[in-house]
């Protein structure tokens, strides 16, 4: 079975320019989060999707946005794009079931660089 | 505020010991644990999980340990193997939603 696929694998942007990441969760999760990581840290929360409503939003301004899609996967843009943004960017999705399993499964993440 | 540390930036240990990893915790709503391997260009993998209702869970080589009273849980590798050379995260949710993560402690397991 596949898992998490995120696309492009890397991307170099001007400042200021738009940029969309895009993301397939694995077949029968429903539920897609973002993550950005920047060297030396851990991922930061960005969003979390569940059934193409949003469920949660980090502390990102609102040059980023998300949306999920009928068929559960899901879009990352960010606008006006600053040096700052440089980053991993990861995707994970989740299996909402009855019993609640809580793991998320990542991707391969987007590398973004901005120049 | 960081609601999830790992203090310890890096571990070194020899093939075939035991490797202890590390996790604080601030906020006591966390009722979810889990741990990720990564490495460099890669995704985050999952490794293992802990519900707050447990104190321990294992998966073959690795156990995780949760003392709730200390807001501190644990990954023990048994035995550590040169290809666990990684990047390891701690991170907790609070009912299923966002991932909190550390900061990462990277294992080095030496031949």
């Amino acid at each position: 079975d596949a898992g998490v696929t995120q696309s492009p694998t890397h991307l170099i942007k001007t400042r200021g320019q738009h940029v969309t990441l895009r993301c397939s969760p694995i077949s029968g999760h429903k539920s897609v989060s973002w993550y950005q990581q920047v060297l030396g840290q851990g991922p930061q929360f960005i969003f979390q999707y569940y059934e193409k409503e949003e469920r949660g939003r980090g502390n990102f301004p609102d040059r980023f946005s998300a949306r999920q899609f009928p068929n559960y996967s899901s879009e990352l843009n960010v606008n006006a794009l600053l040096l700052g943004d440089s980053a991993l960017y990861l995707c994970a999705s989740s299996l909402e079931s009855p019993g609640h399993s809580y793991e998320q499964y990542f991707g391969p993440g987007t590398r973004l660089t901005v120049t | 505020d960081q609601q999830v540390k790992q203090n310890s930036p890096s571990l070194s240990v020899q093939e075939g010991r035991i490797s202890i990893l590390n996790c604080d915790y601030t906020n006591s709503m966390f009722d979810y644990f889990l741990w990720y391997k990564k490495y460099p260009a890669e995704g985050p993998t999952f490794l293992i999980s802990i519900s707050s209702i447990k104190d321990k869970n294992e998966d073959g080589r690795f156990t995780v340990f949760l003392n709730k009273s200390a807001k501190h849980l644990s990954l023990h590798i048994v035995p550590s193997q040169p290809g666990d050379s990684a990047v390891y995260f701690c991170a907790a949710s609070v009912s299923g939603g966002k991932l909190i993560f550390g900061q990462g402690t990277e294992l080095s397991v030496k031949p």
